[in-house]
């Protein structure tokens, strides 16, 4: 069954550094979104993508975020430069249409 | 702005037993609501979709369902095994955009 896919699934980093999340959505999908948990919070939107670019954004998706569509399978999450609120749980996620949104296992960011 | 509350928090329940999970939303404009399972440290993965269109949705032992007046939907679990316990999030997407809006999830545990 296809799935999407998140590397990698535990990235470390200084505060200040930039760090890149990465995705591979299901191949046939056209919509692409990431999200976030905080440790013992709730899962939020980040970012919305479609016919390459941001279709929608939270508050959150400040200038210190950005995405990417660099080539026809990835879909990446830049971070510029990293806070210690930003460590949390990245979900990236895919849809072919406004239905069911399939996420990927994560990638849990750990700024220190 | 769309919120998403689920009752009861955490629920222990003894294997075999049948239990309702339940989730509420303040914005009736909903799309479609999904049904997601996560385990401990782990992705989101989707258990049912219902459509606005209709009420119910089933797969297995689970049957989910959804009042868009009340804004109330369910998820119903039929003889509980311990591999069910896990969080179960519910998720709804709007009419108007293309993410998300997550409740708080209810942890299930079912004892052996």
């Amino acid at each position: 069954e296809p799935e999407v896919t998140q590397t990698p699934s535990h990235q470390v980093t200084q505060m200040g550094q930039e760090v890149i999340l990465r995705c591979v959505p299901i191949s046939n999908h056209l919509y692409f979104y990431w999200y976030r948990q905080i440790l013992g919070q709730k899962v939020e939107f980040l970012v919305s993508f479609y016919n390459n670019e941001i279709s929608e954004k939270s508050e959150i998706f400040d200038d210190q975020f950005s995405v990417e569509r660099p080539d026809g399978s990835n879909f990446t999450l830049k971070i510029r430069s990293t806070k210690l609120e930003d460590s949390a749980m990245y979900f990236c996620a895919s849809s072919l249409a406004k239905n069911i949104q399939y996420f990927g296992a994560g990638t849990r960011l750990s700024v220190l | 702005k769309q919120e998403v509350t689920q009752i009861p928090a955490a629920l222990s329940v003894p294997e075999g037993e049948n239990l309702v999970l339940n989730c509420s939303f303040t914005d009736s404009a909903i799309y479609n609501l999904q049904w997601f399972r996560q385990d401990p440290g782990k992705g989101l993965t989707s258990l049912l979709l219902i459509q606005s269109s209709q009420r119910e949705q089933t797969s297995g032992r689970l049957n989910a369902s959804l009042d868009k007046s009340s804004g109330r939907s369910t998820l119903y679990i039929a003889a509980s095994q311990p591999g069910d316990s896990a969080t179960y999030l519910c998720a709804g997407l709007m009419e108007y955009g293309n993410k998300l809006v997550f409740g708080a999830g209810t942890i299930l545990r079912v004892k052996s």
